[in-house]
């Protein structure tokens, strides 16, 4: 079975902190992605990476930058935590079968800056 | 952005009852469609997907149908159990990203 890990499934953080948030996946996908899903916006995608030493940018990238210096790592940083950056996150991974290009998530990481 | 949406926050069934989680999304050049199911506190799951050269797909218990003309997506969950309660949502995908619905909360009667 795809297995997608976070570091951390609660973490309670201080406004101004660097904070890390790592994502692992054990199925050698090329794909990896980090959403935050917020009550009534649904998954929006923050950053997400095709290859190693690979990012682009999503819909919502202030306030965060990405590390992936190996294939089945994906990091998610938040220089100077806000506030606003409260919520859940969710890392996922995937491959494409040629039919599709199912996702596979992590069991998210729930993020509060006070 | 794209917009991805449903047209009920909340559903109520009856245990053995069927379910019908609908979706709709805007965007016609979207080639490949996944409804997932999130439980509290856990992740998206992947339940069933449908490329866009079909109109209807089935697993177990479970059956996505797409009407493209109007674009519109729906999961068709039979004979519901109270283990089939969570928060469902629909995922389009145009050009290798994926754009989410906010998701509804399905809730199974005993």
């Amino acid at each position: 079975d795809v297995k997608v890990t976070q570091s951390s499934r609660y973490l309670v953080k201080r406004t101004g902190e660097k904070v890390f948030l790592e994502c692992v996946q054990d199925m050698d996908h090329e794909n990896m992605f980090w959403y935050r899903q917020d009550p009534g916006l649904g998954l929006r995608l923050i950053y997400f990476s095709y290859d190693v030493k690979m990012k682009e940018k999503g819909d919502i990238p202030e306030g965060y930058s990405v590390s992936r210096e190996k294939k089945e790592r994906f990091s998610l940083i938040l220089e100077s935590a806000s506030t606003n950056q409260t919520s859940m996150y969710l890392c996922a991974s995937s491959f494409w079968t040629g039919s599709g290009n199912e996702q596979f998530f992590g069991p998210g990481t729930r993020l509060t800056v006070l | 952005g794209e917009s991805v949406g449903l047209h009920l926050p909340t559903l109520s069934v009856q245990e053995g009852d069927n379910s019908i989680i609908n979706c709709a999304y805007s965007n016609s050049a979207s080639d490949y469609f996944i409804w997932y199911k999130q439980e509290s506190g856990k992740g998206p799951q992947f339940i069933i997907d449908i490329r866009s050269n079909m109109d209807k797909r089935q697993g177990q218990r479970v059956t996505v149908l797409l009407n493209k003309t109007v674009k519109h997506l729906s999961l068709q969950i039979a004979a519901t159990q109270p283990g089939d309660s969570a928060v469902y949502f629909c995922a389009e995908n145009m050009n290798n990203q994926f754009y989410f619905g906010t998701g509804t909360s399905l809730t199974v009667i005993p």
